[in-house]
Formats: C-alpha cells, structure tokens, sequence
C-alpha cells in the first residue's frame, strides 16, 4: 500500500522556537495533503487542507499565522509551528490523498512537546 | 455540520469474544464512510469502507454495513484476538477524491488472552 513518512518522529523544543514538521508521500503523488491534531485519548481534529501549488485551507479556529503549511511539490508537505508554547504540545498527523482515490494515508504522526 | 458519534470507550473483552462498536453519524447527502484503526505507536489504516446504503465493508474479520435508515456504520467482528487491541475510529467523508474526514472520538478496544 501507499506510504506516508512524517520527520521528526518526535520533538522537545523550548517555548518561543519553531519547529517543522515535514510530511512525504514516498511511493505516490500526493495532490492534497491534511494535517491533524490529536490530543490525548481524544480525537483527530483537521488543521488544514494544503494542495499542491497552492495556499492551505484552514479549519475555523486554526491559526493560519502560526500554524504554516507549505506543500511545494506532489510529495512534501510541511507544517512549520511558529513560536510554539506548551498548549502546542500535541501530536501532529498527516494525510495524503490523490483526487481520483477516496483514501487517504495517513503518516505515524510527529508528537511535539514545548516546554 | 457533519459529525460522527462512536460508542465510549474503553472496551475491554476477552479473546474469541464478539466485538460491536457503535458509530452513527450525521451527514448532509450520502457520504461515504470508513473505521480506522489505531495501533499503539503507529499511524491510521484504513481497516474497512462503504461508499453507498446496504454497502458492507469487510477486512480482517471485521465489518460495517452502510445503514442509511439509522444513519449508523457499526464495527463488528466475531470473535476477537489480543493483537485486535487498538483504537478504532470511525470516520466520514463527503464526495470523492481526497476529501477530507470526519472522525469520531474513537474507541479504545483491549483483548486480553
């Protein structure tokens, strides 16, 4: 089946840095992307949706300033945390989708700790 | 909106036990809709999914039918195993292409041998 690989697997960083989160299709072109949030024991909530060559589309609520997401190509999308505090702290999944398949794959996700 | 309701967890069963996990839905249209699985310390799969009413998807041992009339895509498998322990999601979606999900809160299932 499609893989999705997500970089870094895991991240502590210090209250005020930004970290980037990279996202890659590795056998398929990917031309939207997704990125979720998933807290403990809780649900996937969507961010954003990002296809190639063009801006993201974030959910209500979602802050496009300091969430960036930059889908340059047909295999990688990258979610940059900007000046990230402790209440960013979370896990960070990714979905990549084609426009003539139904399924997304999903990557193992990137959990961030801001301390 | 759209929006998905699972069954709360967590669901602890014994091996060889029959598993349900409710999941109803409510949705605009016909979306299609999907469970998800969640191993510890891996990403999403897609387990299974049905696209239109009366549709059963089936994978592993598992299935759903699509049920339009109770708007509800319960899991269901016959007797379970301790590698079946994980978090399932149920998930929906609108239209086709890479559109984007829906999930519900998930459900966290135990087997124990």
């Amino acid at each position: 089946g499609a893989v999705v690989s997500q970089h870094p697997s895991w991240v502590i960083c210090k209250s005020g840095t930004s970290v980037k989160i990279e996202c890659r299709s590795l056998d398929f072109q990917a031309t939207t992307m997704f990125w979720y949030r998933q807290f403990p024991k809780q649900s996937l909530m969507l961010m954003a949706t990002s296809n190639e060559g063009s801006k993201a589309t974030y959910e209500q609520g979602v802050e496009k300033d300091k969430f960036l997401i930059n889908h340059a190509s047909l295999t990688l999308s990258t979610l940059t945390v900007t000046s990230a505090h402790p209440e960013d702290s979370s896990f960070y999944i990714c979905s990549a989708g084609t426009a003539s398949q139904e399924t997304q794959y999903f990557g193992p996700g990137t959990r961030l700790l801001v301390l | 909106g759209d929006s998905v309701t699972q069954m709360e967890g967590p669901v602890t069963l014994s091996e060889e036990a029959f598993l349900t996990i409710n999941c109803t839905y409510t949705a605009t249209g016909y979306p299609s809709l999907f469970w998800y699985v969640q191993y510890p310390g891996e990403g999403l799969q897609l387990l299974l999914k049905a696209t239109k009413a009366d549709d059963k998807g089936s994978n592993k041992g598992f299935e759903a039918t699509y049920r339009k009339e109770t708007t509800s895509f319960h899991l269901e498998k016959g007797s379970v195993q301790v590698s079946d322990s994980a978090v399932y999601f149920c998930a929906l979606s609108h239209l086709q292409g890479a559109q984007k999900l829906v999930f519900g809160q998930g459900t966290r299932l135990t087997i124990n041998p």
